[in-house]
Parts: structure tokens; C-alpha cells; sequence
């Protein structure tokens, strides 16, 4: 059970570049996250969805776009990467969103935009 | 919106020693009190987590403590070994997964 799955690992973007960081799950889990995480902070919610061809925004969405065209992926898209940017990103999963549905991380991208 | 602080940011222990991180919710509403621990290169796992109309839960060597009236809440973790260090991080919820508010993290290191 491979759980959630995070690519790439590791990428460096030139500023203006764009990129797509991909998530996969196979728990058939309907809600599915993008949070980032900078030094010394806690992890912050980028976009959300609830189920396929759902999305809706969190904390922090400006700079991003989502989409969740099957049950087990949802990719995010940086279409002008900015120094601000540069961060570690998580996808997370849970079957729903209450407290009995615990939320799985990935192991993170870790994204550097000079 | 809910403000979670987390203290102390860095934290090392003695093989054996308690360690003991604290943290604060300002939003009276929130009412589920999650705890993760974030290993090197790996994403944050549930370890303990806790709801408001309880005082207190334990799992073997880790208990979660919350004071509702102070909005507060702890994690104790016993007899430390040195898997245990890794970056542990709070988070206070209210209703639901999109409203999750995440402390700053504290670096927990057991020596050996």
C-alpha cells in the first residue's frame, strides 16, 4: 500500500519558470490537500478538495491552481514561480473531514525558485 | 481565524528523560487537538490527538493533556528514546480537515 505519493522530490525552478508537483493516492480517500511548509512555521493550507471535480481555496492559494479530474490525483500547478515560492510542499489525504478520518501525508517536494 | 503557538521551538532531552511541548489555541470554537511527528525527509503522522470534551488520552509512552478553560493543550512523551527525535507539531481544528491550524513545529532531539 503505497498510501500518497509525491513528485518529484526535490526541483529547482528559475524564477517565471512553471511546474506542476504531482500527487497521486490509492486509499480511494475523497478529500484530498496541498499544504506548504517554511522554516519555522506550521504547515499552511494551499487548496483543497472535497471529490473529483471539486477544488476550493485555503490560506494561501495566490500564485497556485489545482484540479481533481480522478478520485486518486490532484496536481498543483505554479504557473510563474516566484522566490516566495520556494518551500516544501505537502499532499495530504483523508476518506473525510472529520476527526475520524485522520489526515496522510506524502513525504514532500522540496521546491527552490532562484 | 485560529492562532496555534507552539513552544518551546527546540527542545533536547537526556535518553530516558520526559519531554514535555506545550501549545496555545485562541479560537474557544476549535475542538480537536491533533499531534504529529515529522521525521527527516518524510511527511507529518498522526501520533496522538484529542477531543475537546476529554482531559486527557495516553498511548503507551506518549499522553496528550488539554485545559479547555486555559485553551491549551500538551504533549508528554516518557522515557525518551532516540527514535523519538524528530520535529513534532501541534494543530488545533474546528469542524473540519480545511480548517486545521498547524503550531511552528518544535524540534525534539534525545540524547544518547
Amino acid at each position: 500500500n503505497a498510501g500518497v505519493t509525491q513528485t518529484p522530490k526535490f526541483r529547482i525552478l528559475k524564477i517565471g519558470q512553471s511546474m506542476t508537483l504531482q500527487c497521486t493516492q490509492d486509499m480511494n480517500h475523497n478529500y484530498m490537500y496541498w499544504y506548504r511548509q517554511d522554516p519555522g512555521m506550521g504547515l499552511k493550507l494551499i487548496y483543497y478538495s472535497v471529490g473529483a471535480g471539486i477544488t476550493d481555496k485555503g490560506e494561501v492559494p495566490n500564485g497556485y491552481n489545482v484540479s481533481r479530474s480522478t478520485t486518486e490525483d490532484f496536481p498543483l500547478r505554479l504557473e510563474l514561480a516566484a522566490p516566495s515560492q520556494t518551500s516544501v510542499y505537502f499532499c495530504a489525504s483523508s476518506s473525510d473531514s472529520s476527526y475520524n478520518s485522520p489526515l496522510h501525508f506524502g513525504n514532500g517536494t522540496r521546491l527552490t525558485v532562484t | 481565524g485560529e492562532n496555534v503557538e507552539q513552544h518551546p521551538s527546540t527542545l533536547s532531552v537526556q535518553e530516558g528523560d520526559s519531554a514535555v511541548i506545550k501549545c496555545t489555541y485562541s479560537d474557544s470554537a476549535s475542538n480537536y487537538f491533533p499531534w504529529y511527528k515529522q521525521e527527516l525527509g518524510k511527511g507529518p503522522q498522526l501520533i496522538i490527538d484529542i477531543r475537546s470534551n476529554v482531559g486527557e488520552k495516553k498511548d503507551q509512552r506518549i499522553a496528550v493533556t488539554l485545559n479547555k478553560t486555559a485553551k491549551h493543550f500538551s504533549l508528554h512523551i516518557t522515557e525518551t528514546q532516540p527514535e523519538d527525535s524528530a520535529v513534532y507539531f501541534c494543530a488545533a481544528m474546528k469542524g473540519s480537515a480545511r480548517q486545521l491550524t498547524f503550531g511552528s513545529g518544535t524540534q525534539l532531539t534525545v540524547l544518547p
